[in-house]
């Protein structure tokens, strides 16, 4: 699976949008782009996840390039409780459905 | 409500003690897989099951052991624990095929001391 490159840390403010950049500029045409959150030593949590076209889903959004090179995990209206680590992960699937969680970023949402 | 299980959620324990993490899902999902979460080395995979009695081993496997007799329950054995197993513990569970196969639903974590 191709790797993925993030900002170790970003700031919001309550009530604006966070955009949460991604490079995956090996990513190959049968790799997916994955978001989870963790917030503070909890379960990673499923955000959302694409192919090339953009997704939208109650959670956040997801912009993935023409080129599929980087994309852009959107929180539309960041509250206090999106402060987590979020990873941006490349996944084909196969014979261990294994995801692979680098280092990710750590959002902190301000008041 | 849809969710991953795993017990005990906090263990203290000393070397050489044999010990057990339960997981259990109620989502009938064929996948289930053990991570563990280490500062600076992220969530590594420890072993994995693709359905009932199929496990093979993750990356980081050594000195532990897994059975999946129920396709409900994956649970993770520490035969002889040891200081360097103390870690933050994850299950995760995911149905197979489809667009699904790389949502996993993890549980609360299980975190671990081994004095």
């Amino acid at each position: 699976d191709a790797k993925t490159t993030q900002p170790p840390s970003m700031d919001c403010a309550e009530g604006r949008a966070a955009n949460l950049p991604c490079n995956h500029s090996t990513i190959s045409g049968n790799e997916y782009v994955y978001w989870y959150r963790q917030i503070h030593s909890q379960g990673p949590q499923y955000i959302i996840h694409g192919l090339k076209n953009n997704e939208t889903n109650e959670m956040a959004s997801l912009i993935i390039t023409e080129d599929r090179k980087s994309s852009t995990l959107i929180l539309p209206h960041a509250t206090l409780r999106d402060t987590a680590v979020y990873y941006c992960i490349v996944y084909r699937g196969g014979s261990n459905y294994k995801l692979t969680f680098g280092k990710g970023t750590l959002l902190t949402v301000n008041p | 409500e849809a969710q991953v299980t795993q017990n005990p959620r906090y263990l203290i324990t000393v070397t050489g003690k044999k010990l057990t993490v339960t997981c259990s899902q109620n989502m009938n999902h064929e996948y289930m897989s053990w991570y563990r979460q280490d500062p600076g080395l992220g969530l590594r995979q420890i072993y994995y099951s693709m359905n009932v009695e199929v496990t093979d081993k993750g990356d980081v496997p050594e000195g532990y052991k897994v059975s999946r007799k129920e396709k409900r329950n994956f649970p993770l054995i520490l035969e002889s624990p040891s200081p360097n197993q103390t870690s933050l513990y994850f299950c995760a569970s995911s149905p197979l095929g489809g667009k699904g196969t790389g949502e996993l639903f993890f549980g609360e974590g299980s975190r671990l001391t081994v004095l």
